[in-house]
Order: structure tokens, then sequence, then C-alpha cells
């Protein structure tokens, strides 16, 4: 198993750009999770779906965030317009819906937004 | 709502010492606990859960936690630590018996340096 992909792994962009961060979930795996990190706030869960539905989007910091997730096999994270304090390393988790299920990460797309 | 306490935001030791990292929790219901680590650029991955059953849970790497109810807590526990276990170290919770998804609270990490 590929474990779960994300792209870009890096992406340096202007404020103002919009920006697509991606996700490919580990096959059969039902919820998926993005989460942002930073130094100064530590991990911070986003949205999460749940058979492609979102479920709790309750961390989404405003609403130059959206995520969409139109299938089992994909789902983008999308900032527009961006801005330098979205500069951060997001992830994307994914697991089965069991209660003791383990997420698991994908190694993350680092964002700088100059 | 559930929420994790790591007090120690960093531990150093030196290496072949033994560590403990330390993680409470506050919980109004019952809930499985996880230790993750995540190394130098890269994901969380898991080291150990605590579901039910033994209240001593042995992970990978050598590293074991475990659950004490009464204390709610759920300390990591290395014997010997190498320096390869330089990481950091998350301790997350979630509730038992929700339906909608598996979401995890997650403490604020403790960064574990080991020294030669």
């Amino acid at each position: 198993d590929a474990g779960v992909i994300q792209s870009p792994r890096h992406e340096v962009t202007e404020m103002g750009q919009e920006v697509t961060l991606r996700c490919k979930p580990i096959s059969g795996h039902n919820s998926l999770f993005w989460y942002r990190q930073t130094m100064m706030r530590g991990l911070e869960l986003l949205i999460y779906f749940n058979n492609n539905v979102p479920i709790d989007d309750s961390g989404m910091p405003e609403d130059r965030f959206s995520a969409k997730m139109p299938n089992a096999s994909f789902s983008t994270l999308k900032i527009q317009p961006s801005e330098p304090r979205d500069s951060a390393v997001y992830f994307c988790a994914t697991s089965g819906t069991g209660g003791g299920e383990t997420q698991y990460f994908g190694p993350g797309t680092r964002l700088l937004v100059l | 709502a559930q929420s994790v306490t790591q007090l120690d935001s960093q531990v150093p030791v030196f290496e072949e010492a033994p560590v403990e990292l330390r993680c409470n929790y506050s919980s109004s219901v019952s809930v499985y606990l996880f230790w993750y680590v995540q190394y130098p650029n890269q994901g969380l991955q898991l080291l150990l859960k605590y579901l039910s059953g033994s209240t001593l849970v042995k992970g990978i790497n050598g590293f074991e936690a475990e659950f004490n109810k009464s204390q709610t807590s759920f300390h990591l526990r290395k014997p010997s630590v190498h320096i390869s276990d330089t990481a950091e170290y998350f301790c997350a919770v979630r509730k038992i018996g929700t339906g909608g998804g598996n979401k995890l609270t997650f403490g604020t990490g403790t960064q574990l340096k080991v020294e030669l």
C-alpha cells in the first residue's frame, strides 16, 4: 500500500494567489482529515469527512479555506486568496470508521506564502 | 469535550537512559488513547494505542504506555532511548461510541531530544 499521498510536497506562492492541496487516501478508508501544523498553534484539525461527506468544519479558519471530497479517492483543500499567515505544513490523514481505528498521516505539504 | 495535556514541551535525555513522557486527559466519557510520533519533516505515525483490556500497552520501537483511569493519565515510557528516538511525540484521545468518523483530540506535543 502506498499510504496517504499528498501533493505537492512543497509550495511557494505569493500573497493573493490560489493554492490547492491534494490528498489521495488509503484505499478502503472512509474517514479523511485535514490538519494544519505551525510552531505557534501546533497541530490543528481543519475539517474531516466521513464517506465523502464533511462532518465537522469548525476548524476551518475562515471563508478563504474550502475543502472538497468529490469521491472516495480524492480530496482537496483550497486557499483563496492566500495570505502569509497561512504558511504552515498541511497534513492529510485517513482512517477506517471503527472506533479504535488508527489515523494514517501523509507526508504533508509545506506551504510558504510570501 | 475532551482535552489532552502534555505538560512537558521538551524533554532532554542522554542516550541509553530511561524516559517518561507525560500525558493527562480530561473527558466526561470513556476514551480511546493514542501516542503518535513525528520525526523531522515527516507526518505523524502511530506508536501505540489503548482501546481496552490490559492497561499496559506495548508499541513499536520499544515504547510502552500505561493507562491509569483514576489519574486520567497515559504516560509513555521507554527503558533505554536511542539517538533515533529524537522526535516529537503527541498524545491523543477519541471518545468511545460516537459516530461520524474518528476525530482525535491531540495534545500540544513533547519534543524528545536524545543526546550522546
